[in-house]
């Protein structure tokens, strides 16, 4: 089945130690996006590419950084985590911008920052 | 500013109908959709208005006013396995998603 994969499921890092969070997709959707999404919160955008042109949300802090190398991979990037970061980080895709066009998530990899 | 607002939580019975509003103040519109999302997981695709009226998809159904910057989305039959947050997002001018921060649904056997 085409889907959105995203490893690990479960990630623990200590303070300041740099993680990187993976993502692939099997639709070949053109779109990317990395959310943030914290308890009972809404989902906050941090990023998305449409194909290789990246778009970084205003409010994104610096510490994230993103890479995507080809159309099935996305990496998100924290250089250095914060307690503030510890959330579920959500990896969406969708065929384009226009129109109808849903976003396909995948399960999700909840980040503990401790 | 931009905002999406429904309510924090609601209950429910089970088999019985309930009704989730979403109000919106967005830079443009170019759609509405919900998503489900259960604790610990992943949205996942409900529903999509982007003209006005009732659009039906089984035992969900949603609903668009652009007038009124309003949507709803109606659960009928309601089940144990529709306990779950559900969030309202509408697509603004440049085609990105404004997400609400879900309604969480409760439901009582």
């Amino acid at each position: 089945d085409a889907m959105v994969i995203q490893n690990p499921r479960y990630q623990v890092t200590q303070f300041g130690k740099p993680v990187t969070l993976s993502c692939s997709q099997t639709l070949n959707h053109n779109v990317m996006y990395w959310y943030q999404q914290k308890s009972s919160q809404a989902p906050k955008l941090l990023f998305h590419y449409y194909d290789k042109d990246f778009n970084n949300e205003a409010d994104t802090p610096d510490n994230f950084q993103s890479r995507r190398p080809n159309t099935s991979f996305c990496f998100l990037d924290i250089r250095s985590p914060g307690l503030g970061d510890a959330a579920m980080y959500l990896c969406a895709t969708s065929r384009g911008d226009g129109d109808y066009n849903e976003q396909f998530f995948g399960p999700g990899t909840r980040l503990t920052v401790l | 500013g931009q905002n999406i607002d429904q309510p924090t939580e609601m209950t429910a019975t089970e088999g019985a109908i309930v009704q989730i509003n979403c109000t919106y103040q967005t830079s443009g519109f170019n759609g509405l959709f919900w998503y489900q999302q259960h604790a610990g997981e992943a949205p996942t695709f409900l529903s999509y208005n982007v003209l006005d009226g009732l659009e039906e998809k089984g035992r969900f159904s949603s609903f668009l006013s652009r007038s009124k910057g309003y949507s709803y989305l109606l659960l009928k039959e309601l089940q144990m396995k529709d306990s779950a947050s559900y969030l309202c997002a509408v697509r603004d001018s440049n085609y990105q998603l404004i997400w609400g921060a879900g309604t969480k649904l409760i439901i009582k056997p």
